[in-house]
């Protein structure tokens, strides 16, 4: 399987400001997810990050809010902005197990993580 | 309606007993079928996946699929404490790339 990680860990931010998040994969992959999962709840897909054009946002998710950079095949990041104490959660990433050049795996496997918390 | 339903539980279990967790979907158009397994503060890890009717072994794992009824299942074997964990069940249509999380069943095994 792919080795995904991300930075930061963990982050302690005031309300009003913005996090970038960065992940980072060994191998060339081409599709990249970015979930989130409030305290207690299931994961939510934020967007869809593909190489080369822009990302896929889910309903009630936009671009002014997560933008997503997706530069090269093994690297993606969101960015949180105008942060809120709403916006405290889990941000993980993750990738389609369809990794360029080696086995066909149709899963996805996942970043540790970035937990946020918003004061 | 939920798109993918999982009872939250906690479900509690013996130590060496039969954890059985179920996962109920709405889209007919599912195709690939996966469970996996969080711990607390962790991300997911894959555990199993499965695209066919009928049910798929791995070590102490089996999953269960029954498309005509919309129902997956994870039967966990000789349950260790170790198991205990927020179980996900995710469904994915045709070719999508895109995965659709139930809420998790909070697995507890007791000694």
């Amino acid at each position: 399987s792919a080795v995904i990680s991300q930075k930061p860990s963990r982050d302690i931010c005031q309300r009003g400001t913005s996090l970038t998040i960065q992940c980072q994969v060994d191998s060339q992959v081409t599709m990249m997810f970015w979930y989130r999962q409030q305290p207690g709840q299931s994961l939510t897909l934020i967007a869809t990050a593909n190489q080369g054009s822009e990302a896929t946002y889910e309903s009630g998710f936009v671009i002014d809010k997560f933008p997503i950079s997706r530069p090269n095949l093994t690297f993606s990041t969101l960015t949180v902005s105008n942060l809120s104490p709403e916006d405290s959660s889990i941000y993980l990433c993750s990738v389609d197990g369809r990794v360029m050049g080696r086995t066909w795996t149709d899963t996805q496997y996942f970043g540790p993580g970035t937990r946020l918390t918003v004061l | 309606q939920k798109e993918v339903e999982q009872n939250s539980g906690p479900l509690s279990v013996p130590e060496g007993a039969i954890a059985s967790l179920n996962c109920t979907y709405s889209d007919r158009g599912s195709q690939s079928f996966f469970w996996y397994r969080q711990y607390s503060g962790k991300s997911p890890e894959l555990i199993m996946f499965i695209y066919s009717n009928g049910d798929k072994e791995d070590g102490r794992f089996t999953a269960q699929l029954n498309k005509a009824s919309q129902y997956v299942s994870l039967l966990i074997r000789d349950s260790q404490p170790s198991d205990s964990a927020t179980y996900l069940c995710a469904v994915k249509a045709g070719t999508a790339s895109k995965l659709t999380f139930g809420t998790g069943t909070r697995l507890q095994v007791t000694l």
